[in-house]
C-alpha cells in the first residue's frame, strides 16, 4: 500500500512565499507529481520529479529526496488565484499488471490573503 | 490537443437507473483511469486500463462497470447506484511508458448525484 501525508491547510500572504510538504511511503516508486485544483474543477499538473533534486518552473519548484521519502512544492510571488488545494501524488508500479498507479494525498489547501 | 472530453458534465439518476459516463482523449495515451471524488477529499482511483485492457480495478462495487471500446474511449457503466455514490467522477489518461510525458492529464469530470 502506500501513504502519504501533507498537511491540510496553509495560509500565505500575496507575494510572499510557500513551502507545502509531502512525505510518502510506497514500494515500486516510479515519480512524485504535484497538481493543483480548484474547488469543482479537475486536478491540473503543476510538477514532476523522478530523481532526486529541485525541478522549477516559473513561480512554481518542486525538490523530491527519494531516500527520505520527501518533496516539496515551493510557490513564489504568491498571487490571489493561487488560492486552491495542492495534491502531492505518488505514481508506483502495481505489481504484475505493467501498469502504473496514481495514488494521491489528501491535499493542502492554501489560502492567499491580500 | 491535450484535452480529456467526459460527458455528461452533470449527471441526475434514480437509484433503479442505468447510465453512462463516457471519456474521449485524442493523444494517443494507452493509459486510462477512472477516480471518484467526494467533497473535500481528494480523488480515489477506481480503474486502470493500459492498451485497452482492464489492469487495475481498486475492488470497485460491480454496479460499476468500466468498458474500453477503444483506445480512445472509455466508459463507465453504472446501475443500482446508491446516494453514497453521488460524486465528482474524473477519467485520466497517461502515457503507459515512463518515456515522454509523464503526468496523466483529467477531463472536467461528470458530477453524479443519486438520489
Amino acid at each position: 500500500g502506500q501513504n502519504i501525508d501533507q498537511p491540510t491547510e496553509m495560509t500565505a500572504t500575496e507575494g510572499a512565499i510557500v513551502q507545502i510538504n509531502c512525505t510518502y511511503q510506497t514500494s515500486g516508486f516510479n515519480g512524485l507529481f504535484w497538481y493543483q485544483q480548484h474547488a469543482g474543477e479537475a486536478p491540473t499538473f503543476l510538477s514532476y520529479n523522478v530523481l532526486d533534486g529541485l525541478e522549477e518552473k516559473g513561480r512554481f519548484s518542486s525538490f523530491l529526496s527519494r531516500s527520505k521519502g520527501y518533496s516539496y512544492l515551493l510557490l513564489k510571488e504568491l498571487q490571489m488565484k493561487d488560492s486552491a488545494s495542492y495534491l502531492c501524488a505518488v505514481r508506483a508500479s502495481y505489481s504484475g499488471a505493467g501498469s502504473y498507479q496514481l495514488t494521491f494525498g489528501k491535499g493542502t489547501k492554501l489560502s492567499v490573503i491580500p | 490537443d491535450t484535452e480529456v472530453t467526459q460527458t455528461p458534465k452533470h449527471l441526475v439518476m434514480g437509484m433503479t437507473n442505468k447510465k453512462s459516463l463516457k471519456c474521449e482523449q485524442h493523444m494517443g495515451h494507452r493509459a486510462m483511469y477512472w477516480y471518484k471524488q467526494k467533497a473535500k477529499k481528494p480523488p480515489e482511483l477506481m480503474f486502470v486500463y493500459s492498451y485497452e485492457k482492464l489492469s487495475i480495478n481498486e475492488s470497485v462495487p460491480s454496479r460499476f462497470s468500466p468498458e474500453c471500446p477503444n483506445s480512445s474511449l472509455l466508459n463507465l457503466h453504472l446501475h443500482a447506484l446508491q446516494p453514497e455514490d453521488s460524486a465528482l467522477y474524473l477519467c485520466a489518461s497517461s502515457q503507459v511508458h515512463t518515456a515522454g510525458e509523464p503526468e496523466a492529464f483529467f477531463g472536467q469530470g461528470t458530477r453524479l448525484t443519486v438520489v
